[in-house]
């Protein structure tokens, strides 16, 4: 059974950084890519970056400055840092499973809500 | 980067009627045009990948069609747990990137 679930902080102060972790089951990192997928509240969604499958990555180029994807393939987990996190990074954040060349996300993880505040 | 256009944004249905959703993309996507459900409080659900390729699992009322920068996604008869946000996404060019959705509510 396919699994992702993300883990991390709820909150985070301005100007931190946010550091998150998806740990998958049910297949391997590497013959999969893995993404990171954000939604602010009430509002569609956002793709983050890419994990692909071979270890090489892709970022979206609006946060590719702040940005860090990276995986542990021994323990299934893929990491997610972002810096200098500001009000409006707050949402839920997702990591998917990319099956496929072209961008379909088959799998999705519960989500982590993150709220940036003091 | 692609932006994906999504109408209506929101569409009120009677249960048991055929819909369609449009997705338009503002450049050539091919067929890397893909549909979610959300529901409230859920992760999002892929519908159809490709454009209009069918999904295990996925009620057979669900159907995609269009190439290019056009894209239909069709319920035949709608029933009320369709009742969600429909979102298209786009993987030809990077970053991908998702519409604003459209929202099926009831009449």
């Amino acid at each position: 059974q396919v699994q992702l679930k993300e883990s991390g902080p709820g909150l985070v102060q301005p100007s931190e950084t946010l550091s998150l972790t998806c740990t998958v089951s049910g297949f391997s990192l590497t013959s999969y890519s893995v993404s990171w997928v954000r939604q602010p509240s009430g509002k569609g969604p956002e793709w983050m970056g890419r994990m692909w499958y071979d270890g090489d990555t892709a970022y979206n180029s609006a946060l590719k400055s702040r940005l860090s994807i990276s995986r542990d393939t021994s323990k299934n987990q893929v990491f997610l840092k972002m810096n200098s996190l500001q009000t409006d990074d707050t949402g839920t954040y997702y990591c998917t499973r990319d099956p496929y060349y072209g961008g379909v996300m088959d799998a999705w993880g519960q989500g982590a809500s993150v709220t940036v505040s003091s | 980067d692609v932006v994906l256009t999504q109408s209506p944004a929101t569409l009120s249905v009677t249960p048991g009627e055929r819909i369609s959703l449009s997705c338009r993309a503002s450049e050539s996507v091919d067929t890397y045009l893909h549909w979610y459900q959300q529901k409230p409080n859920e992760s999002p659900r892929l519908l159809i990948k490709y454009a209009s390729q069918s999904i295990s699992g996925i009620p057979s009322r669900f159907s995609g069609s269009g190439s290019g920068t056009d894209f239909t996604l069709s319920i035949n008869g709608v029933e009320l747990e369709d009742l969600s946000i429909y979102y298209c996404q786009q993987g030809n060019s990077l970053p991908d990137t998702f519409g604003a959705g459209t929202k099926l509510e009831l009449k």
